[in-house]
């Protein structure tokens, strides 16, 4: 357990409402990204921070954006959710210093944009 | 481009071995993960591979060919709740983890 929590674990909303995921941790890892899982993909990487303030894109990053104001909280928001956002979306840290550091995943947020 | 490819299912009975592949092919490597993953829940670390050879833990152990771009996971002594999807991760140079879609598991008695 890397003491990462995500809340809300599930959500349902509308086409074009915002949307923020939360993603808690609780022993001041530098490192923090969040991934989406969609069947016949693999985990894509959405953002990541490596400090606070400090954020990069990942692979797919249009439609998202982050916020890191604390170490222990990384936010990711859909600004105007769509469809194609249905997802199950991950957070994860990297329990040592260095960013190639093994990544422990949070359990998880269930997203269904109608 | 990146590509990971794993097989997408794979079954096997209770007590047997099985052998998973993964074959990359990325811009640069900086290590090679292995992670389960049970239905509904976060994946888990399994393993870590960054040299060539064999790693092993337990009844699971990991191996990697960085010339042929490929690692494999063998399990041993399945057991039922072995039956997970198993996904292969590799360190690219740009310091990012490239997932394959993983392999799902099924283990019958």
């Amino acid at each position: 357990d890397a003491g990462i929590t995500q809340s809300p674990r599930h959500k349902v909303t509308e086409t074009g409402t915002p949307v923020t995921l939360r993603c808690h941790q609780t022993e001041n890892h530098r490192y923090m990204y969040w991934y989406r899982q969609d069947p016949g993909h693999g985990l894509r990487l959405i953002h990541y921070s490596y400090g606070v303030k400090d954020t990069d894109k990942g692979e797919v990053s249009d439609g998202y954006s982050v916020s890191r104001s604390k170490t222990e909280d990384f936010l990711l928001t859909l600004e105007s959710a769509t469809s194609s956002q249905t997802s199950v979306y991950f957070c994860a840290i990297s329990l040592g210093t260095d960013s190639t550091d093994t990544q422990y995943f949070g359990p998880g947020t269930r997203l269904t944009v109608l | 481009g990146q590509n990971i490819d794993q097989p997408t299912e794979m079954t096997a009975t209770e007590g047997a071995i099985v052998q998973i592949n993964c074959t990359y092919q990325t811009s640069g490597f900086n290590g090679l993960f292995w992670y389960q993953q049970h239905a509904g829940e976060a994946p888990t670390f399994l393993s870590y591979n960054v040299l060539d050879g064999l790693e092993e833990k337990g009844r699971f152990s990991s191996f990697l060919s960085r010339s042929k771009g490929y690692s494999y996971l063998l399990l041993k002594e399945l057991q039922m709740k072995d039956s997970a999807s198993y996904l292969c991760a590799v360190w690219d140079n740009t310091d990012k983890l490239i997932f394959g879609t993983g392999t799902r598991l099924q283990v019958f008695p």
